[in-house]
């Protein structure tokens, strides 16, 4: 089945700094490319996705780049702020509507 | 509109009692999934419906998990009997029909069993 990984599973920035987590799957026919951010007892949210149709994906602070051919897509967040400290979670998804998820990131951002 | 409707929000059990949690998916969305999120970690698929017809549930522990979906709306997750390991928030999540897309999530059930 599927496999999906996140790197690094601890991820600790200074406030103003820049943060990556990468996401690496192994269905080729996943079309579809998610990042959720959830944070401490409260439901995941969509905060950017990408098709297999484009590249990248920019929304303010955050991106999303996308490489098919290594299969791996990656969260870029820019001037990081203290509210972006949570745990985000890569589901790519494809065939029979399914998400499978990764195992989280938790981003620290330090003041 | 309105979101994914779960109740109850929180159930605490002793070990060996049923529970049942239920979920109201966003109007139109014919995808429901359920997912077990234990505490630190991501969340694992339990069933998934599409309409009222399952698409997966191979990670559903079917001697003591069922589910349904009747008419292809509402659904009900339940545990009989529970066992310890089963605490964990149970999450419902639907998404359009069509292609794979945004799974919006309710704010979720939190488990205790005791």
């Amino acid at each position: 089945g599927e496999n999906v990984e996140q790197h690094p599973s601890t991820l600790s920035v200074q406030e103003g700094d820049s943060a990556v987590i990468k996401c690496t799957y192994s269905d080729s026919a996943s079309n579809y490319f998610p990042w959720y951010k959830q944070e401490l007892g409260k439901r995941p949210q969509l905060i950017i996705d990408i098709r297999s149709n484009v590249g990248e994906k920019k929304d303010q602070r955050i991106a999303v780049t996308l490489n098919k051919t290594a299969k791996h897509f990656s969260l870029h967040i820019t001037e990081t702020q203290p509210e972006d400290s949570a745990v985000y979670f890569c589901a790519p998804g494809g065939s029979n509507y399914q998400l499978i998820w990764g195992a989280g990131t938790k981003l620290i951002i330090k003041p | 509109e309105a979101g994914v409707a779960q109740s109850p929000r929180y159930k605490i059990i002793e070990k060996r009692q049923s529970v049942a949690f239920w979920c109201n998916p966003i109007s139109g969305h014919a995808t429901l999934y359920w997912y077990q999120q234990i505490l630190g970690q991501g969340p694992k698929l339990l069933i998934q419906f599409q309409n009222n017809g399952v698409v997966d549930d191979s990670q559903l522990p079917k001697d003591r998990f069922s589910a349904e979906r009747l008419k292809g709306v509402d659904s009900t997750l339940k545990i009989q009997p529970a066992k310890l390991e089963d605490s964990a928030v149970y999450l419902c999540a639907s998404s359009l029909m069509g292609q794979v897309d945004e799974a919006f999530f309710g704010q979720g059930t939190r488990l205790t069993v005791v």
